[in-house]
């Protein structure tokens, strides 16, 4: 049971244009989720996060966007750099329990 | 992140072998984890650790074993590799506070022939 799906494996965008990744998830005790990024040969590194208290958190070029009633959320990259091309996983968690439930990931490929 | 160390980054044993990977951390936190990720699948929970006496079973922990034997060293043990134990594993740590997102280790990639 894929609790946390990210229903695209790859997306590509131009550079200079806004990249949207998209995440879903099944499980309504989670109240804390996290974008990661990964470049090969490395480990995922933390990007941004949001709790469910909100519904828009942003750092820099990165947004995440909260729909609780749709149980999705999205980060948004503007605008899109080539070093943005990576896998891009997301992540949620229930209070209290810090165990991370993660996407199979989506491969973000920046077109120059 | 290298304040999270794994080694070895590269093994390739045999089926049967038993295995430890190891991970250790500079960044003073008290919680550490151990995933794998194989293809498609994303990554999932072996096991977990909240502090140095206290281990707890992730989603897929059936063939693993885990010691805690420091606050900075996690390491995680195949007793008997097979086949299907093929992967790319990850260690991680978080702080002890709410809501911290989990620091990773650069991977350890584990062939089993």
């Amino acid at each position: 049971d894929q609790q946390v799906k990210q229903n695209s494996p790859s997306l590509s965008v131009q550079e200079g244009r806004i990249s949207i990744l998209n995440c879903d998830y099944t499980n309504s005790m989670f109240d804390y989720f996290l974008w990661y990024k990964k470049y090969p040969a490395e480990g995922p590194t933390f990007l941004i996060s949001i709790s469910s208290i909100k519904d828009k958190n942003e750092d820099g070029r990165f947004t995440v966007f909260l729909n609780k009633s749709a149980k999705h959320l999205s980060l948004h990259i503007v605008p899109s750099q080539p070093g943005d091309s990576a896998v891009y996983f997301c992540a949620a968690s229930a209070y209290g329990n810090e165990k991370l439930t993660f996407g199979t990931g989506t491969r973000l490929t920046i077109i120059p | 992140d290298a304040d999270v160390t794994q080694t070895p980054r590269n093994r390739i044993t045999k089926t049967g072998k038993r295995i430890m990977l190891e991970c250790s951390q500079t960044k003073g936190h008290d919680r550490m984890y151990w995933y794998r990720q194989d293809p498609g699948l994303g990554l999932r929970l072996i096991y977990y650790s909240f502090d140095v006496k206290d281990i707890n079973k992730g989603e897929i922990s059936d063939g693993y074993s885990v010691s805690r034997q420091a606050q900075a060293k996690f390491s995680l043990s195949l007793e008997s590799a097979i086949p299907n134990q093929t992967a790319l594993y990850f260690c991680a740590t978080s702080d002890r506070d709410f809501n911290q997102p989990q620091h990773f280790g650069d991977g350890t990639r584990l062939s089993i022939l």
